[in-house]
Parts: structure tokens; sequence; C-alpha cells
């Protein structure tokens, strides 16, 4: 089973800063097989990324995912106010043991 | 609009039973794959089940393994959990999710979420 590690697990930023959050896996990711949400609190989670570095339908430019193998990246460009929320990666693929989330990043108002 | 609508959360006692149900809206309900995800007070995400498009296969994480029976209606556009033999550590906000693709062969993102609906499980 592969784990997925986020770091960190808070990240303190300024509206308008760049926010870089890592989602590191313990055995490659095939495909690049990797997806990230935003959750806000009472609500469900929002799928913002795909397949590593594609945006899903209707997020903002600002967000953006990269990396491949086992060292991904999403990096939002310039902090909104509503931006600030808890952000997972999760893994996924051609069997359902695949599906695994990471612990989560929290990005708090420093 | 595609919408998942849950429902059926409730207080239950250990060792009760419970059904969970979502209401899928706005696409073609039986060309997607469809999954249960939970996430207990304070934590993270954890994946519990997944349905195929016409109701196989089913998969199902191993915490819940033989407890938990995944199904769907596509006449109803319909989903329902069967939980059984609940404890403690069930208790958690309880997220019907949809496949991002339609028959792909790949257990895809979750690209639409319910709005969760709660399960406490306590005496």
């Amino acid at each position: 089973e592969i784990v997925l590690t986020q770091s960190p697990g808070t990240l303190s930023l300024s509206p308008g800063e760049r926010a870089t959050l890592s989602c590191r896996a313990s055995q490659t990711i095939t495909s690049n097989y990797l997806a990230w949400y935003q959750q806000k609190p009472g609500q469900a989670p929002r799928l913002l990324i795909y397949g590593a570095s594609s945006r899903a339908t209707d997020i903002p430019d600002r967000f953006s995912g990269s990396g491949s193998g086992t060292d991904f990246t999403l990096t939002i460009s310039r902090l909104e106010p509503e931006d600030f929320a808890i952000y997972y990666c999760q893994q996924y693929g051609r069997s359902a043991s695949m599906y695994t989330f990471g612990q989560g990043t929290k990005m708090e108002i420093k | 609009e595609v919408q998942l609508l849950d429902s059926g959360g409730d207080l239950v006692q250990p060792g009760g039973s419970l059904r969970l149900s979502c209401a899928a809206s706005g696409f073609t309900f039986g060309n997607y794959a469809m999954n249960w995800v939970r996430q207990a007070p304070g934590k993270g995400l954890e994946w519990l089940a997944h349905i195929g498009g016409d109701g196989e296969p089913t998969n199902y994480a191993d915490s819940v393994k033989g407890r938990f029976t995944f199904s769907r209606d596509n006449s109803k556009n319909m989903l329902y959990l069967q939980m059984n033999s609940l404890r403690a550590e069930d208790t958690a906000v309880y997220y019907c999710t949809k496949d991002a693709v339609s028959n792909n062969g790949i257990y895809d993102a979750f690209d639409v979420w319910g709005q969760g609906t709660v399960v406490t499980v306590s005496s």
C-alpha cells in the first residue's frame, strides 16, 4: 500500500503570498494518478487537480499542480482569503486498493 | 447541475445497523462508478467503498469489509451503504462521491461530493 505524506502539516501565510504544498508517496505513483482536494470547515472536499497537473472544472488558474513519480506539489500563486483551508492529496489508479489520501495540510492566515 | 444528496445519518448504539442513501442527479448515473468516503471528527479522509456503474465490481477498505455493503439502484439514481456491526470508530461524516470520468477502467478521482451525513455510534 502506498502511503502519502503531506508537508508541512500547517502553513501560515498572508493573502497575496505564494503557497507550496508537498505530497510525497512511499512508492512511485503510476500515470500520475494524483489528485488534490480543498476542504473548508463544515464543507465537503472539492476537487482541484487531477492527473497531477490538470485543473478541475471552474478551478481558478492560481492553482497549479506538478510533479511525477513520488513527489508532487500543489502551488497557489497568490493566496486569496477564500484559499485558507485544508488541502489533501489522493492517489487513485487501476485498483481500489490505490485509493489513499494524505493526512492533509492546513493553510492558515498568518 | 450535477448533485449528490447524502442522507440517513443518525445516532446508533454499538453493534447496531444503519443504512445511508445518496440521491444523484444531473448526470447519466449508470455510466459512473461511485464511492463512499468518511471523515472522523477532526481527522482526515478515508475511502471506504467503490461500486462500478452497473453495480460491479464492489471494493471495500479493510476497515469496513464484511460489515458494510455498497449497492446502487440505477433505475432510481440512488446509492445505498448498509452498515452493520457498527463500532465507535465508525463515528464520522460520510460522503458519497462520483468518479470523475466514466467507464475508463480507472478507479478515478472524485469530482462531485455529497454534502455529508453524520453517523454517531455511541451508547
